[in-house]
C-alpha cells in the first residue's frame, strides 16, 4: 500500500466552476477524514466518513460543499461554484478502525490537493 | 472553544535542544497528537500522548499534563532537516476521532 493518495495535486480554476477531488485511503482503514489548510494555519476539520457513512460536517461546510464515499473505499469532495475564498489545500487522512476508546488511532494523511481560483 | 495554542515561530541552532509547547482546552480532552509538516507536503505523525508525561522516540520528545491543559514537544540535536512546521492536534471525547489542530509553529534550524 502506497498510503494516502490525492488527485488532483494541483487545480487552477476560475471563480465560479465546480471543481472535484478525489482521495484514496490506505485500504484497511474505514475512517476517512477531509480537512482544508490554509498558508499559515493548521488543518481545519471539514467532514468524516466511517465506511460509506457521513458522520459528521464541520459547519465551515457551506452548502456548496458535498462530499462522498459511495463505497466505502475513495473519497470525492466537490465544491460548486467556486469562490476566491476556497483557494487552499484540501488534505484527506484515513485511519484504521478504532482500537478502543483512547486507542491512538493515527490519522495518516495524504499530500493534499492545492486547489487556487482566480 | 477547543482553542489550541502553540507559538508561531521559532528558531534554533543545529545540534541544540528546542522545546514547543502547546496548550488546549481541558474539557473533553482524549488524546494528543504531534505531526511534522515540511512546507508543501503531508502532515506526518510524530507523537500521541493520552497519559500524563514524557513519550520518547529517539530525538523526539512528547510531554503531557492533563490538568494543566499543556503539552510540549523535545526536539534533541537538531538537524537542519528538522526545519518545518509541528502541529499540535487533540482529539475531544464524541468527536469521531477527529482531531482539532493548533496553527502550527515554525520551526528554523540554522548552521
Amino acid at each position: 500500500d502506497t498510503g494516502v493518495s490525492q488527485d488532483p495535486r494541483h487545480k487552477i480554476t476560475k471563480r465560479g466552476q465546480n471543481v472535484t477531488f478525489r482521495c484514496d485511503p490506505i485500504s484497511e482503514h474505514n475512517r476517512l477524514y477531509w480537512y482544508r489548510q490554509t498558508l499559515g494555519q493548521g488543518p481545519e476539520f471539514l467532514t468524516y466518513f466511517q465506511n460509506e457513512a457521513q458522520l459528521e460536517k464541520s459547519r465551515l461546510l457551506s452548502d456548496r460543499f458535498s462530499a462522498e464515499r459511495p463505497k466505502g473505499s475513495f473519497s470525492t469532495l466537490e465544491i460548486q461554484r467556486t469562490e476566491q475564498g476556497d483557494s487552499a489545500m484540501y488534505l484527506c487522512a484515513s485511519s484504521p478502525p478504532l482500537a478502543g476508546s483512547s486507542g491512538a488511532n493515527v490519522l495518516t494523511f495524504g499530500a493534499g490537493s492545492r486547489l487556487t481560483v482566480l | 472553544g477547543q482553542n489550541i495554542d502553540q507559538p508561531t515561530e521559532m528558531t534554533a541552532t543545529e545540534g541544540a535542544i528546542v522545546q514547543i509547547n502547546c496548550t488546549y482546552q481541558t474539557s473533553g480532552f482524549n488524546g494528543l497528537f504531534w505531526y511534522q509538516q515540511h512546507a508543501g507536503e503531508a502532515p506526518t505523525f510524530l507523537s500521541y500522548n493520552v497519559l500524563d508525561g514524557l513519550e520518547e522516540k529517539g530525538r523526539f520528545s512528547s510531554f503531557l499534563s492533563r490538568s494543566k491543559g499543556y503539552s510540549y514537544l523535545l526536539l534533541k540535536e537538531l538537524q537542519m532537516k528538522d526545519s518545518a512546521s509541528y502541529l499540535c492536534a487533540v482529539k475531544f471525547s464524541g468527536g469521531y476521532n477527529k482531531l482539532i489542530f493548533g496553527a502550527g509553529t515554525r520551526l528554523a534550524v540554522h548552521p
